[in-house]
C-alpha cells in the first residue's frame, strides 16, 4: 500500500452535471477526510468519516454534496448540479484511529473543472 | 473568520541559510499543530507536527517551535536547500482530530 490513492485525477465536466470522486485510504486507516483547495487557499474541511460513519460535515458542504463510506474502507464524494464555482481540487485524506493525534496523509488530489 | 492564520503569503531565501516560516491561531481549543508541505499539483505531504504539552520539536533540518501563550508557532528549516522551494501549509486540531484546520499557506522559494 502506497497511500493514499484518488480517481480520477482530472475532471473537466459541464455545469449542470453530476461528477463522482473515489478516495482509497491508506489501509487500516480508519479516520478518511475530505477537503477542497481553491487556488492560494489551505485547503477548507468538508468532511469526516469514522470507519463507515460521517462524523463531521462543514457548511461548505451544501445538499449538492455526499460523501459515502460504505463498508469503511474507500470513500466517494459526489457534487450534483454542478457550478463553476464548483472547480478546485478535492483532496481526501486519512490518518489511524490512534494515537488520537496524529498527521493524515493525502492523496494527489481530484482536479475539477466545472466549463 | 480565519482560524490558522499566516500573514507572509511568500518568503525567498538563500541556498544553504535559515528559512523561517511563522503562524498564527486564534482557537485555543487547538493541541496539535501540523506543517505540511505542498508542490503543484501534489496533496499536501506531511512535514513535522508539535503536541500542545511540547515548546519544541526537531526532525533534521526541520524545527517546529510551540509558543502557547502568545498562540503562535514557527516552522525553521536550516539549511535551506532549493528542494525546499514548494507551499508550507500550518494545520491545527484538537483533541478528538475530527477536523484539520489549515492557514492559507506560505510560498517558500529558495535560491541557488
Amino acid at each position: 500500500d502506497t497511500g493514499v490513492s484518488q480517481d480520477p485525477r482530472h475532471k473537466i465536466t459541464k455545469r449542470g452535471q453530476n461528477v463522482t470522486f473515489r478516495c482509497d485510504p491508506i489501509s487500516e486507516h480508519n479516520r478518511l477526510y475530505w477537503y477542497r483547495q481553491t487556488l492560494g487557499q489551505g485547503p477548507e474541511f468538508l468532511t469526516y468519516f469514522q470507519n463507515e460513519a460521517q462524523l463531521e460535515k462543514s457548511r461548505l458542504l451544501s445538499d449538492r454534496f455526499s460523501a459515502e463510506r460504505p463498508k469503511g474502507s474507500f470513500s466517494t464524494l459526489e457534487i450534483q448540479r454542478t457550478e463553476q464555482g464548483d472547480s478546485a481540487m478535492y483532496l481526501c485524506a486519512s490518518s489511524p484511529g490512534q494515537p488520537m493525534n496524529t498527521e493524515a496523509f493525502f492523496g494527489q488530489g481530484t482536479r475539477l473543472t466545472v466549463v | 473568520d480565519q482560524q490558522v492564520k499566516q500573514n507572509s503569503p511568500s518568503l525567498s531565501v538563500q541556498e544553504g541559510r535559515i528559512s523561517i516560516l511563522n503562524c498564527d491561531y486564534t482557537n485555543s481549543m487547538f493541541d496539535y499543530f501540523l506543517w505540511y508541505k505542498k508542490y503543484p499539483a501534489e496533496g499536501p505531504t506531511f512535514l513535522i507536527s508539535i503536541s500542545s504539552i511540547k515548546d519544541k520539536n526537531e526532525d533534521g533540518r526541520f524545527t517546529v517551535f510551540l509558543n502557547k501563550s502568545a498562540k503562535h508557532l514557527s516552522l525553521h528549516i536550516v539549511p535551506s536547500q532549493p528542494g525546499d522551494s514548494a507551499v508550507y501549509f500550518c494545520a491545527a486540531t484538537d483533541n478528538y482530530g475530527q477536523n484539520f484546520v489549515f492557514g492559507p499557506g506560505t510560498r517558500l522559494s529558495v535560491l541557488p
